[in-house]
């Protein structure tokens, strides 16, 4: 079946740190992708997707890339700020499998002041 | 416009009782999914509802089920509660992946915490 894999947390990071969360899935079909959130106290919100490979999201200064060679896609940001302190999950939605949306286990990234 | 809202934020019960969890999506969305995120754990796929009907859930016992209303709102209820039911549950809504909208985008409430003692 359908799953998500993502690099385990917590990631700690310096403010203005560069920050590289790795994703890799696998699917039947051909999914769309996304970034979701979860900011402390907060539910889930979508921070970027891409629906096709090479498709690039970006969105708050984060971008990731869609590559289905490599079957990935990473969340990048050049330079973090302590507000993006949160939990992030990569997903995927994939009409073979039934429309539901996969989630990866999260990584939970703590910025420095 | 107003986003997904969930009731109750807590809810806590003991093992064997059952609990009846509430959602209501964004006006115009028809697609509500639930989902459960127990602790430090990641969020895993209870249930589809669009139209009204179910039309998918994960791997769950039969004890977690659920309905969607005329209104689209949802309820999802749990029998004979488990120590391990305790977890934050999560509804979402979309626009409706049936009428070829597969890639529309979650919109989640903030969930209802639930606690079996």
């Amino acid at each position: 079946g359908d799953s998500v894999t993502q690099m385990e947390g917590p990631v700690t990071l310096s403010e203005e740190a560069f920050l590289t969360i790795n994703c890799t899935y696998t699917a039947t079909g051909y999914p769309s992708l996304f970034w979701y959130v979860q900011y402390p106290g907060e539910g889930l919100q979508l921070l970027l997707k891409a629906t096709k490979a090479d498709d690039k999201g970006s969105n708050k200064g984060f971008e990731a890339t869609y590559r289905k060679e490599t079957t990935s896609f990473h969340l990048e940001k050049g330079s973090v700020q302590v507000s993006d302190s949160a939990v992030y999950f990569c997903a995927l939605s994939d009409r073979t499998g039934g429309f539901k949306t996969i989630f990866g286990a999260g990584t939970r990234l703590f910025v420095k002041a | 416009e107003a986003g997904v809202t969930q009731s109750p934020t807590h809810l806590i019960k003991t093992r064997g009782q059952q609990a009846t969890l509430r959602c209501s999506p964004i006006s115009g969305h028809t697609s509500v999914y639930w989902y459960q995120q127990a602790l430090g754990l990641g969020l895993q796929f209870l249930l589809w509802y669009d139209e009204g009907e179910e039309r998918n859930r994960g791997n769950f016992p039969p004890r977690f089920s659920g309905r969607q209303f005329p209104n689209y709102s949802s309820e999802l209820n749990v029998n004979a509660l488990e120590l391990e039911d305790s977890a934050l549950y999560l509804c979402a809504s979309s626009l409706s992946r049936l009428a070829s909208l597969p890639n529309s985008p979650l919109h989640f409430g903030n969930g209802t915490r639930l606690t079996v003692t």
